[in-house]
């Protein structure tokens, strides 16, 4: 059974682009949330998809956008990178239990 | 709102001692907690969770944690510590109003196992 995936696995942007960050949720889960870690931080929420609508929101701007398909994968856009948007973004998908389970990872570095 | 303070970014025991990680948690409402480990450029992998079953939880590589409604804390402890358990711990907290809570997270201690 495969786990939480996300591609790619490090990203290095420059200032002002836009990236696209993806992953594909544990079988059997239609639910997504997407993290943002910076380094020597906790991680904090962003949003979370649920039948490919935004359901919850976290304290992040409009930049940040989201989308998830029929098939439960999910996307994380980020549009006019700024250095403080270097970090690991996490994707977890949520099972019963309410267990969330995480993915590798992605590691953005914003030059 | 939730929060969540782990006291201590940093401990260090020897191998076979006892490890304790605090957390205390602030909620308005009956709260999950979960502890989550984070081995170095690796996601997260979950260790336990309490979610108002019993209020000592066992989780896997034999870590528990006991839920203090009267404390609001949710600290998380080993018998015998390994070289193995090296890595970052992370408690967090999502709400029992929904289903699928968003989790916030405390910002992290790491441990460090000396032989």
């Amino acid at each position: 059974d495969a786990g939480v995936t996300q591609s790619p696995t490090h990203l290095i942007k420059t200032r002002g682009q836009q990236v696209t960050l993806r992953c594909s949720p544990k079988s059997g889960h239609d639910t997504v949330s997407w993290y943002q870690q910076a380094l020597g931080q906790g991680p904090q929420f962003i949003f979370q998809y649920y039948e490919e609508e935004e359901r919850q929101r976290g304290n992040f701007p409009d930049r940040f956008s989201g989308h998830q398909f029929p098939n439960y994968s999910s996307e994380l856009n980020v549009n006019a990178l700024l250095l403080g948007d270097s970090a690991l973004y996490l994707c977890a998908s949520i099972g019963q239990g309410y267990e969330q389970y995480f993915g590798p990872g992605t590691r953005l570095t914003v030059t | 709102a939730q929060s969540v303070t782990q006291l201590g970014s940093h401990v260090s025991v020897s191998e076979g001692a006892l490890v304790l990680l605090r957390c205390n948690y602030s909620s308005s409402v009956p709260p999950y907690l979960f502890w989550y480990v984070q081995y170095p450029n690796q996601g997260l992998q979950l260790l336990l969770k309490y979610t108002s079953a019993a209020t000592l939880v066992k989780g896997i590589n034999g870590f528990e944690a006991e839920f203090k409604k009267s404390e609001t804390s949710f600290h998380l402890t080993k018998p015998s510590a390994h070289m193995s358990d090296a890595a970052e711990y992370f408690c967090a907290v999502s709400d029992q109003g929904t289903s699928y809570g968003k989790l916030t997270f405390g910002q992290g201690t790491i441990l460090t196992v000396h032989p």
